[in-house]
């Protein structure tokens, strides 16, 4: 079974560009899960999908950031436009129902 | 709300030495407990969990108990390897009845060396 993957591993852009970052779930996972580290922090949650309903975007920082599951398999997330705050390791998860959630290896994004 | 803390790093520890991280949590209810562990280059990987009190979740040498007295699930290996060189999170999701938003830790970066 492959595991969650996201694509691209690493994005460098300049402020006030646009990144799109994407997601692909493990096959069969409704639930899909967005976070992000900064700065050698901790890791923060954005929001949730159950299928391609948003059930939780209690953490999305403003709405410079939004995120999408059409068809509710992959999720992209696009930062429109970036700025320096944004910089750090973005982490998408998923999950049967209420079982254990499985991450990716995160894209790490650097905005100039 | 919901949070937890783990030690801070970077923990340095000679080849075949004993591991402690510690963790502790704060949360309502029974949360579920986990570790997650990111090597250099990869992603997050879950290493044990463990769902109620007094369960002790194990994985590749590493174990961790649910302690509800002490609110705590410290990691613990007794002989640490150079290949254990990794960032270990402690997390939490609690009990909701519903969809499940983890609480990570800040993250302790353990190297170890020959």
């Amino acid at each position: 079974e492959a595991g969650v993957t996201q694509f691209p591993s690493h994005s460098v852009i300049e402020k006030g560009q646009t990144v799109t970052l994407r997601c692909d779930p493990i096959s069969g996972h409704d639930n899909l899960y967005w976070y992000r580290r900064v700065m050698g922090k901790e890791i923060k949650f954005l929001l949730h999908f159950v299928k391609e309903s948003k059930q939780d975007e209690s953490g999305m920082p403003n709405n410079r950031f939004l995120a999408e599951r059409t068809g509710g398999t992959y999720s992209t997330l696009k930062v429109q436009p970036a700025e320096l705050e944004d910089s750090g390791v973005y982490f998408c998860a998923s999950s049967r129902k209420t079982d254990t959630q499985y991450f990716g290896p995160g894209t790490r994004l650097t905005v100039l | 709300g919901n949070s937890v803390t783990q030690m801070e790093g970077p923990v340095t520890l000679s080849e075949e030495a004993f591991l402690t991280i510690n963790c502790t949590y704060t949360a309502t209810g029974y949360p579920s407990l986990f570790w997650y562990v990111q090597y250099p280059g990869e992603g997050l990987q879950l290493l044990l969990k463990a769902t109620k009190a007094d369960d002790k979740g194990s994985n590749k040498g590493f174990e961790a108990t649910y302690r509800k007295e002490t609110t705590s699930f410290h990691l613990e290996k007794g002989s640490v390897q150079v290949s254990d060189s990794a960032v270990y999170f402690c997390a939490l999701i609690p009990y909701s009845g519903g969809y499940q938003k983890v609480t990570f830790g800040t993250g302790t970066k353990l190297q170890v060396i020959p």
